[in-house]
């Protein structure tokens, strides 16, 4: 069973408004995935991380979205200014290695 | 353009009975294929994987079969029982670790008692 840790649960926001989500990786895993799950099960890659630098982004995370994983601390994805499409369920994932990844709870965001 | 396919979007069988979900990919470069069970309310959680170096991995009840010259693999669930009742994903990466994992479209199945 999976440890990684997503925080929070569900996360209501209205349009404009900024959402934060919060992911803890499994312990002795370097390497954290975010991924978008829309009603449609259609999965988007977003941004990873090894240790505290993002190896990969896609662009749409440049503009509105940030993320960052600090040292001792977990790992975030922001929205500053939410919109309807944004309404999905984020995904957080790490991986020991890099290639086996292992998924949180999710947070389920709901763009008003 | 769907890099990773399931062919079936829902998929019954009864109890005891062998479920097989078929996969096709078109990126030659995958090279990593893990396959994931998602229940309503969870996040998908790893079933099974294999590399495009084997055509086939067992663990359990479940079995991946995977064709390399025909870009298509399959998994197969002996002896279904009504909890393995998921929606199953497909999904793909390449050969470099950290490469980002590309889903299929998922395959919803019931196992009826």
């Amino acid at each position: 069973n999976s440890k990684v840790i997503q925080t929070p649960r569900y996360l209501v926001k209205g349009q404009g408004q900024k959402a934060k989500m919060r992911c803890i990786p499994e312990k002795g895993h370097p390497v954290v995935f975010w991924y978008q799950q829309n009603k449609n099960n259609e999965f988007k890659f977003l941004i990873n991380f090894q240790n505290q630098e993002v190896l990969q982004q896609i662009d749409m995370t440049e503009k509105r979205f940030s993320a960052e994983c600090p040292s001792n601390s977990p790992c975030s994805l922001e929205i500053q200014s939410s919109e309807a499409g944004d309404s999905a369920l984020y995904l957080c994932a790490s991986s020991p290695s890099g290639y086996e990844q292992y998924f949180g709870p999710g947070t389920r965001l709901t763009v008003l | 353009q769907q890099q990773v396919r399931q062919s079936s979007q829902s998929l019954t069988v009864w109890e005891g009975e062998t479920a097989i979900l078929n996969c096709s990919y078109e990126n030659s470069a995958f090279d990593y294929f893990p396959w994931y069970q998602q229940f309503p309310g969870e996040g998908p959680a790893l079933l099974i994987a294999i590399r495009s170096v084997s055509d086939k991995k067992e663990d359990g009840r479940f079995t991946i079969f995977f064709n390399k010259r025909e870009k298509n693999l399959s998994l197969h669930i002996k002896d279904s029982q009504p909890g393995d009742s998921a929606t199953y994903f497909c999904a793909a990466s390449g050969n470099n670790a950290g490469a980002k994992l590309t889903f299929g479209g998922g395959t919803r199945l019931t196992v009826r008692p």
